[in-house]
């Protein structure tokens, strides 16, 4: 299963902190993709990383994809209460339709 | 309309009882999926229809039956469910079936009682 592991798998810190959450996975993809969640309902699409591509931003996400190391980062700068959630690394594998999501990580800002 | 509506939003059902769940979407999206939910887990593919085709059956049961009438339609047909069925069962729209974000709909809180 290309199912990616996520780390760590809780986090908290404090309002303002930086937060960095990784996800590996096990095979080639076409693209990795990072999704929130929100109190067990419907998932929020952040950003999708084609694996030609190195590094993408959206406002405060920064998101790096390293094919050789088969990983990838999130990371959520000056975070806000808001911003806690769990977030999801999903793959989708190269020449399949399949979206896989990772493990999960669990991040909760402490005002 | 960015919007993926499933319906209901909770259903409770007798292990008996034969039931569907709904999901509409109006992006024009060729893509649409079913995911399973269980608590503290990630999401798990079920379904994925591509031009209201079948196009990935994850090896689910047979009592979970998916259903596209129509380009923005898309049902879960339900029966003779186990009560290890209870989960978030989420729909997933997108513009095509790879390389594109996904849109999710808020799910439905299935119980089988």
């Amino acid at each position: 299963s290309q199912q990616g592991e996520e780390d760590p798998q809780a986090l908290s810190i404090q309002e303002g902190e930086n937060a960095t959450m990784n996800c590996s996975y096990k095979t080639s993809i076409n693209n990795l993709q990072w999704y929130r969640q929100n109190s067990g309902r419907g998932l929020v699409h952040l950003i999708l990383i084609r694996s030609n591509e190195r590094e993408k931003h959206s406002g405060r996400l920064r998101v790096t994809l390293d094919t050789s190391k088969k990983s990838s980062s999130l990371l959520i700068t000056a975070s806000r209460a808001a911003d806690t959630a769990s977030y999801f690394c999903a793959t989708e594998d190269f020449g399949n339709e399949k979206l896989t999501f990772g493990t999960g990580t669990r991040l909760t800002i402490i005002p | 309309d960015t919007e993926v509506t499933q319906t209901p939003k909770h259903l409770v059902m007798g292990m008996t009882n034969k039931k569907s769940l709904k999901c509409e979407q109006h992006m024009g999206h060729r893509a649409m999926y079913w995911y399973k939910q269980k608590a503290k887990k990630p999401p798990e593919l079920m379904f994925v229809y591509s031009y209201e085709k079948l196009s990935i059956n994850e090896s689910v049961p047979s009592r979970f039956s998916p259903e596209c009438p129509n380009s923005s339609l898309l049902n879960l047909h339900l029966h003779a469910l186990q009560p290890e069925d209870s989960a978030l069962y989420l729909c997933a729209s997108s513009q095509e079936s790879r390389d594109t974000e996904a849109f999710f709909g808020q799910g439905t809180r299935l119980t089988v009682v």
